[in-house]
């Protein structure tokens, strides 16, 4: 069965702090990774990753992906108050393009 | 660039009466796709349009849900009758084809009493 795993669950953190959410997939046929940041309902979409080893970066959010091991991390630097949300992590299947999503990581950065 | 839309934002309903989502997806997307997100959970993905074809249904509860994207454009959700656990956010997601980032509507919050 596929599955998506994040961890922490949840975090908290103070402004300036940096964090690293992690997320791990069993997904046959893989085709890529994506994140996406949920604050009230809809999550937006941060990053897609299709190949290993190969960092994306936005202002203060990177993500990287390793297909060996099966996992990707997303680093936030210098936390604002503003990236408290929940963080999506899922598995796009090749093919279907269906994606499998993780349970989230709920990130709250303290002032 | 319009968003996602989704209608109603909130909806309370009893268990057995029937209820239905719209979504108007991204201008120009030809997928679209019915997301269902328990309370902490992921999204879990119920059903897949490429235009108004069904590309993959197969976790739809399909003896209670049915959707449909008659002309391409515009899709309903539909629950008859609706269970208590149906309560949770239906997400509608669209993306300009299949393979591209999804991006998400604000979704419905249903609660079945």
């Amino acid at each position: 069965e596929d599955k998506v795993v994040q961890s922490p669950l949840s975090l908290v953190v103070h402004e300036g702090d940096t964090v690293t959410l992690n997320c791990s997939y069993e997904v046959t046929n893989f085709r890529s990774l994506l994140w996406y940041k949920q604050e009230k309902k809809a999550p937006t979409f941060l990053f897609m990753l299709t190949s290993s080893g190969i960092e994306k970066k936005s202002g203060r959010l990177s993500s990287i992906l390793d297909k060996k091991e099966l996992f990707s991390i997303l680093n936030i630097t210098a936390t604002q108050t503003g990236d408290s949300a929940i963080y999506l992590c899922a598995g796009a299947i090749s093919g279907t393009y269906k994606y499998i999503f993780g349970t989230g990581t709920r990130l709250k950065v303290l002032a | 660039e319009a968003g996602v839309a989704q209608s109603p934002r909130y909806k309370i309903i009893e268990k057995r009466q029937s209820v239905a989502f719209w979504c108007n997806p991204i201008s120009g997307h030809a997928t679209l796709y019915w997301y269902q997100q328990i309370l902490g959970q992921g999204p879990k993905l119920l059903i897949q349009f490429q235009n108004n074809g069904v590309v993959d249904d197969s976790q739809l509860p399909k003896d209670r849900f049915s959707a449909e994207r008659l002309k391409g454009v515009d899709s309903t959700l539909k629950i008859q009758p609706a269970k208590l656990e149906d309560s949770a956010v239906y997400l509608c997601a669209s993306s300009l084809e299949r393979g591209d980032e999804q991006y998400f509507g604000p979704g419905t919050r249903l609660t079945v009493t």
